[in-house]
């Protein structure tokens, strides 16, 4: 069964960068045409897609966000990445990491549990 | 890109069945069969229920049904259960540029 788990800083200050990394277990983040996506949901608000990587390191970004975010695969280690620069409070939200299932026409099938993320000086 | 359009509640008694709308635009839920619809419970990650408008994922009871007419996806939720209370999300494709975008969220009462 594929799991996924966020790690990283749960408090950031505003204009810092926002670092998060996925750790998926139970199958390899090399095989298929998989997304590996991040997706974040913010206080009293919904779900908004932030971007994703495939396993050849092919980006794709939410155009609201792009300037500011990177998201990059480790494939010897089984994980990906998202570096959110520049953050500010409306950044505050729980993360999470997910995989896209659809060959570039994705849903997200597995989802990590979430991770809080606070950006407060 | 704006978010997609839910309705904020809806409420059913338990054996009843509740409806959910996502409304788009002819950019994305217009344009595209890649609906897919999320339950979230609190404190939880969301779980996939469908996808592609109306494909139910192996495991996900068929009290759960989509569908779509013009730029508007609906789920539908047959037989009202207690564990069926939760946030539903909603989410399509919505082209090479702007890529996803997700509902407002619909919070289901189950009476």
């Amino acid at each position: 069964q594929l799991q996924l788990q966020e790690s990283g800083s749960g408090l950031v200050k505003p204009s810092q960068t926002l670092s998060l990394t996925c750790t998926v277990s139970g199958g390899s983040i090399r095989t298929g045409l998989y997304s590996w996506t991040w997706i974040r949901l913010p206080p009293g608000k919904g779900l908004e897609w932030i971007g994703c990587v495939y396993q050849s390191g092919n980006t794709y970004y939410n155009p609201s966000l792009k300037s500011r975010v990177t998201i990059s695969v480790d494939r010897p280690n089984n994980q990906f990445s998202l570096n959110l620069s520049t953050v500010t409070a409306a950044d505050t939200a729980v993360y999470y990491c997910a995989r896209g299932n659809g060959n570039n026409r994705d849903y997200f099938d597995y989802w990590g549990q979430g991770t809080l993320v606070s950006v407060s000086s | 890109q704006s978010a997609l359009t839910q309705p904020p509640s809806a409420s059913g008694s338990p054996g009843q069945s509740v409806t959910i709308s996502c409304t788009g635009t002819s950019s994305d839920v217009g344009r595209y069969n890649y609906v897919s619809w999320y339950q979230q419970h609190p404190g939880k990650a969301p779980k996939l229920m469908i996808y592609e408008v109306s494909q139910r994922p192996s495991g996900v009871p068929d009290r759960f049904s989509g569908s779509k007419s013009g730029n508007t996806a609906s789920l539908t939720v047959s037989g009202l259960q207690a564990d069926d209370e939760a946030d539903y999300y909603c989410s399509s494709y919505a082209g090479s540029n702007n890529h996803y975008v997700f509902g407002t969220g619909t919070k289901v009462t189950v009476l």
